[in-house]
């Protein structure tokens, strides 16, 4: 069966280091991968995109990875802030599912809970 | 100035009743979805409207009705509301870009409370 998985619920760091966030997925081809940040009590907000024919992706301080062998995406935030705490949630287009589906619709991982600790 | 607006934002209701979520999108997208979260924080899509066309329809039950009376806005109908209704329902909305989708962009969303 299709499935995504990003690699824990919750992450803690200090302040300054890096996370990195992972994001698994079986019996799918996607074409393209995307990140949100979703705060409490807010819907989700894009961060990034990346491309199946993409290794990576970068923007300002945020980094993605792209690994179709691995079916594996890695998100990386560098020099963490207090303020990057948030869930953030990996989605895959369903166009690439084993049961089909259309172009724009995403599926979504259940998300990873950050707290970044000054 | 907005981009994807819901309202009401807060909904409590009793079991059995009809109610619907509004979505309005200003940004001149072409398609528009409904989410549910559960309590679990999972995002599920629900449905998807393109051009005033339902072009994905997930399994969901036959009481939840996406109405999209233009291009702008996709309402979300509920009839006989169950208690595990109960989520918040996301509205959001995208542009078909040139090699594919682009990001969607979401709502607040609207918490539904079914009592």
């Amino acid at each position: 069966s299709q499935k995504i998985e990003q690699n824990s619920e919750a992450l803690n760091i200090q302040e300054g280091k890096t996370a990195t966030l992972t994001c698994n997925y079986t019996n799918y081809s996607p074409a393209y991968l995307q990140w949100y940040r979703q705060d409490p009590g807010r819907g989700p907000v894009f961060l990034l995109l990346i491309r199946e024919n993409e290794k990576e992706k970068r923007k300002e301080r945020l980094k993605v990875t792209f690994d179709t062998t691995l079916k594996q995406s890695l998100f990386h935030i560098t020099a963490s802030q207090p303020a990057d705490s948030a869930t953030y949630l990996c989605a895959l287009d369903s166009l690439g599912g084993l049961g089909g589906g259309s172009q724009g619709n995403l599926i979504f991982g259940k998300g990873t809970k950050l707290s970044v600790k000054p | 100035d907005t981009a994807v607006s819901q309202t009401p934002k807060y909904l409590v209701t009793q079991m059995g009743n009809d109610k619907s979520i509004k979505c309005e999108q200003n940004l001149g997208h072409d398609t528009m979805y409904w989410y549910k979260q559960d309590s679990k924080k999972f995002l599920k899509i629900m449905f998807s409207y393109n051009n005033k066309e339902l072009i994905i329809n997930e399994t969901v039950p036959n009481r939840f009705s996406p109405k999209s009376p233009d291009k702008a806005h996709l309402n979300l109908h509920i009839n006989s509301l169950e208690l595990g209704d109960s989520a918040v329902y996301f509205c959001a909305s995208s542009s078909q870009g040139l090699a594919g989708p682009n990001e969607q962009f979401f709502g607040p969303g609207t918490r539904l409370t079914v009592l």
